[in-house]
């Protein structure tokens, strides 16, 4: 069975800094990796989708890779703003499911 | 355009009850998953569809759980007879193609307290 583990669970940071969300999982027979986010009282938002050839995919001021070999992925935000503020969830596809980590907490303050 | 809509957006149930939660897909999507989220923890697979078939109901958490997509298009989640533990946020997704799984566009969800 799968499982996903997100470290920090929470961060706070200034505005201006860069920082890395961490996503790691334990099988890595898996068809893609997806980075959302979620804002309080409303559903996911998807960010960045990784097909499980790939090694990273780019967005804007966000940057995902994916690691299948040590089963991990990492969630790079440059510049962060107050507007980044929000809950942080990968997940792991399957065939037909997404398996979801905890989140990470992310607090950037003016 | 419109993206995934579910209603209602809260419901309050006593226990005992039964509700019925909806989901707009959309339109042109293939594929139509739910899942639930508790407090504080990432969203949990209940059950995916492919057009109007339900090809996977492994997470729905016990027989009290039922879903349909009669039409290939608007979903309902039933909850029989809610329990506290069922209270949660409800949410759905579609995604343009059937399996292997790809992008999926989520709604707002549906949060359920039950009393």
């Amino acid at each position: 069975k799968q499982e996903v583990t997100q470290i920090p669970a929470a961060l706070s940071v200034p505005e201006g800094e860069n920082l890395v969300l961490n996503c790691s999982f334990t099988d890595s027979a898996i068809y893609n990796l997806q980075w959302f986010r979620q804002d309080p009282g409303k559903g996911l938002t998807s960010l960045l989708l990784i097909q499980s050839s790939q090694r990273e995919q780019t967005s804007g001021r966000l940057n995902a890779s994916l690691d299948k070999s040590s089963g991990r992925s990492t969630l790079y935000i440059a510049a962060s703003q107050p507007g980044d503020s929000a809950t942080y969830l990968c997940a792991l596809g399957g065939y037909s499911t997404l398996t979801f980590g905890k989140g990470t907490m992310l607090l950037v303050s003016p | 355009g419109a993206g995934v809509s579910q209603s209602p957006r809260y419901k309050v149930a006593k226990r005992g009850q039964d509700v019925a939660l909806r989901c707009d897909p959309i339109s042109g999507h293939v594929s139509l998953f739910w899942y639930q989220q508790a407090l504080g923890q990432g969203p949990e697979f209940l059950t995916y569809f492919q057009n109007e078939a339900q090809l996977d109901k492994s997470g729905l958490p016990s027989d009290r759980f039922f879903a349909e997509r009669p039409e290939g298009s608007v979903s309902t989640l039933k909850i029989q007879r809610t329990q506290q533990e069922d209270s949660a946020v409800y949410l759905c997704a579609s995604s343009l193609a059937g399996g292997p799984i790809g992008e999926q566009f989520f709604g707002p969800g549906t949060r359920l307290t039950v009393l």
